[in-house]
């Protein structure tokens, strides 16, 4: 099972700054095969990024995803108010699919 | 717009069983893999199970395997999971998942709020 480590933990940012995620991966990502979510509480959570830095139908371009191998990173370029949430990364290259532990990104 | 709704969750003993289900609708159904992935208080996503397409091809956390059943009716629009020999470390919020195609082993392109289920006694 490849195990996702997500750092860090929590990301303190004010809005119009620069976030940076990682997710390092204990063995390769097959194919690049990483997604990034977004969760915010009592919502479903929405995906932003697949194929490690494609982004998904109508998310904004303040939001970018990079990485392969078992280094992957989601930028969110200028932060604004509807960003902060918890992300997620997850791995679907190999069985079984798995999460990170994600990042919960909180306002300053 | 593709739109999940989970239900039956609920309060449950150990020991015991629940059967929850999910509604789709906004997109074809029966084009799309479909998945379980439960959240417990306090910790982050974990996948629970999936089904393809047809409901041919199945596959369960190990954590799961030989007590929950994932099943699909496309007649329905409709997901299931059935859980038997419920403990309390099955406690979290169950969401349901739509696969980014016909196979469910993808990344997931549309999700549900989810289901509570509390195993307790």
């Amino acid at each position: 099972e490849i195990v996702l480590t997500q750092s860090p933990g929590t990301l303190s940012l004010s809005p119009g700054e620069r976030a940076t995620l990682s997710c390092r991966a204990s063995q390769s990502v097959s194919s690049s095969s990483l997604a990034w979510y977004q969760h915010k509480p009592g919502q479903a959570p929405r995906l932003l990024i697949y194929d490690a830095s494609t982004r998904a139908t109508g998310i904004p371009d303040r939001f970018s995803g990079s990485g392969s191998g078992t280094d992957f990173t989601l930028t969110i370029s200028r932060l604004e108010p509807e960003d902060f949430a918890v992300y997620y990364c997850q791995q679907y290259g190999s069985s079984p699919r798995t999460f990170g532990q994600g990042t919960k990104l909180e306002i300053k | 717009e593709v739109q999940l709704v989970e239900s039956g969750g609920g309060v449950v003993r150990p020991g015991g069983s629940l059967r929850l289900s999910c509604a789709a609708s906004g997109f074809t159904f029966d084009d799309y893999g479909m998945n379980w992935v439960r959240q417990a208080p306090g910790k982050g996503l974990e996948w629970v199970s999936g089904i393809n397409w047809n409901g041919a091809t199945t596959g369960y956390a190990d954590s799961v395997k030989g007590r929950f059943t994932i099943s699909r009716d496309n007649a329905k629009n409709s997901l299931y999971l059935q859980m038997n020999s419920l403990r309390a470390e099955d406690t979290a919020l169950y969401h349901c998942a739509r696969a980014s195609d016909y196979d469910s082993s993808t990344y997931y392109s549309g999700w549900g709020q989810g289901t509570l289920v509390t195993v307790s006694s």
